[in-house]
């Protein structure tokens, strides 16, 4: 599929907050996913969006949607070393059952 | 409680070799995916299958093909393995939105 584009890599200090970015292609997406992966282990959803919702919060997590300009957000707050990992943006394909379209991840650094 | 299991989590195979690697659910799932990830690539969908019995194409279906002969498995075959396979597989099953992942087989063709 077309590409979902993601900064690769972000490093932040522990206790700040954490903002990856992602800009979808498909207008007509359903659900935009976040999922983490951490070293040698398989995805983990973090969260999801309906497209029909601009904003959504989860405990530390807040994803802003953007759909006119096809932008997701994901917000950490108070990014604990813990939440180092691989995130990665996704949307899902029409017509595949709940398939998904994944970015290429964005490698978050939480230093001390 | 197992979740998504996939089986081998390791495999070495010679070009021109086949293999099946198995994904087996325990969450009465209609859904299941194969996707490969590569470095720097994000995971790519390779077949998917809507329910028993039925299965279609993902973005890079070539040179590999699946079976859903029951519905909480999924088998990915590769017939004859080419040094472009190499990559880590997983296998994903959904009933609706959220897709769960199993732990991945890392596939090396030498």
């Amino acid at each position: 599929g077309e590409d979902v584009e993601q900064s690769l890599f972000l490093s932040v200090r522990e206790g700040d907050s954490s903002v990856i970015n992602c800009t979808y292609t498909d207008s007509s997406s359903t659900y935009l996913y976040w999922y983490k992966q951490e070293p040698g282990a398989g995805l983990q959803l973090l969260t999801y969006i309906f497209s029909n919702m601009d904003m959504k919060q989860d405990q530390r997590l807040t994803v802003l949607l953007n759909k006119k300009d096809k932008h997701l957000s994901l917000r950490i707050a108070d990014t604990q070393t813990g939440d180092s990992a691989i995130y990665f943006c996704a949307e899902s394909i029409g017509n595949s059952g709940y398939a998904l379209n994944f970015g290429k991840g964005t490698s978050l650094l939480v230093t001390p | 409680n197992a979740g998504v299991t996939q089986t081998p989590k390791f495999r070495v195979l010679k070009t021109g070799q086949s293999m099946t690697l198995l994904c087996a659910q325990d969450m009465n799932h209609e859904y299941m995916y194969w996707y490969r990830q590569d470095p720097g690539m994000g995971l790519r969908l390779i077949h998917y299958s809507v329910g028993e019995g039925t299965t279609a194409k993902g973005e890079v279906p070539d040179g590999y093909n699946v079976s859903r002969l029951k519905k909480q498995n999924f088998l990915l075959g590769l017939e004859s393995a080419a040094p472009s396979q190499t990559s880590v597989y997983f296998c994903a099953s959904s009933r609706y939105t959220e897709a769960f992942f199993g732990q991945g087989t890392r596939l090396t063709v030498v």
